[in-house]
């Protein structure tokens, strides 16, 4: 039983360029969080998504951030024209229909040079 | 907004002790409250969660309590070990307009040997 795939691991920008962090939930789960956590911090809620929905973006900065989850493949959150103050890990949780219970994905790290 | 504050934000004990970690959430709408423990690099990890309608809940040396009143929950960890030195996230989420879980700051655990 896969758990929550994300990839890249590590992802290396310049600044100005976009960032593709991809995730693919646990078997059997179609909803979908994305956090940020910078360095000696906590979990920032950034998007809550299902299958074709986003259902809550709250936590997503109103430029150059978005996200999607399509009908097939995985969950992507996409950072146009990173700045360094993007670096951090970005990690995603899924969770089943109709539980609560988020399992993480290992993370993407992402540094902006 | 919803909010969570967790304290202590570092905690160090000897090995042996026990350790107490304490959170108090806004949202009264809160119904589920998920423990995670993060080691260095690692993804977040569920150790134990707890439902509104539950005063407390053991696992082994871990347990929560919550007082639904106060809004407070707290997690117990008796006997610590060397491999409990993690930071612990507690977090909140309701129903309410889907799944959103809010986290508190995190607790940094020492354990001395």
């Amino acid at each position: 039983n896969a758990g929550v795939m994300q990839n890249p691991r590590h992802l290396v920008r310049r600044r100005g360029q976009e960032a593709r962090l991809r995730c693919s939930p646990m078997k059997g789960h179609s909803h979908v969080y994305w956090y940020r956590q910078l360095p000696e911090e906590g979990l920032k809620f950034m998007v809550y998504l299902q299958k074709e929905n986003i259902i809550d973006e709250s936590g997503m900065p109103k430029e150059r951030f978005s996200a999607e989850f399509p009908k097939e493949g995985p969950s992507i959150l996409r950072i146009q024209q990173v700045v360094r103050g993007d670096s951090a890990a970005y990690f995603c949780a899924s969770s089943h229909p109709s539980l609560q219970e988020q399992y993480f994905g290992p993370g993407t790290r992402l540094t902006v040079t | 907004g919803e909010n969570v504050e967790q304290h202590p934000s570092t905690l160090s004990v000897q090995e042996g002790d026990s350790a107490v970690i304490k959170c108090t959430y806004s949202d009264s709408a809160s119904n589920y409250f998920p423990w995670y423990k993060q080691e260095l690099g690692k993804r977040p990890q569920l150790i134990i969660d707890i439902r509104s309608n539950v005063g407390e809940k053991k696992d082994q040396r871990i347990a929560v309590t919550l007082n639904k009143t106060a809004k407070h929950f707290s997690l117990h960890i008796t006997e610590t070990q060397p491999e409990d030195s993690a930071v612990y996230f507690c977090a909140a989420s309701s129903q309410t307009g889907g799944f959103k879980t809010i986290f508190g700051a995190g607790t940094r655990l020492f354990v001395k040997a």
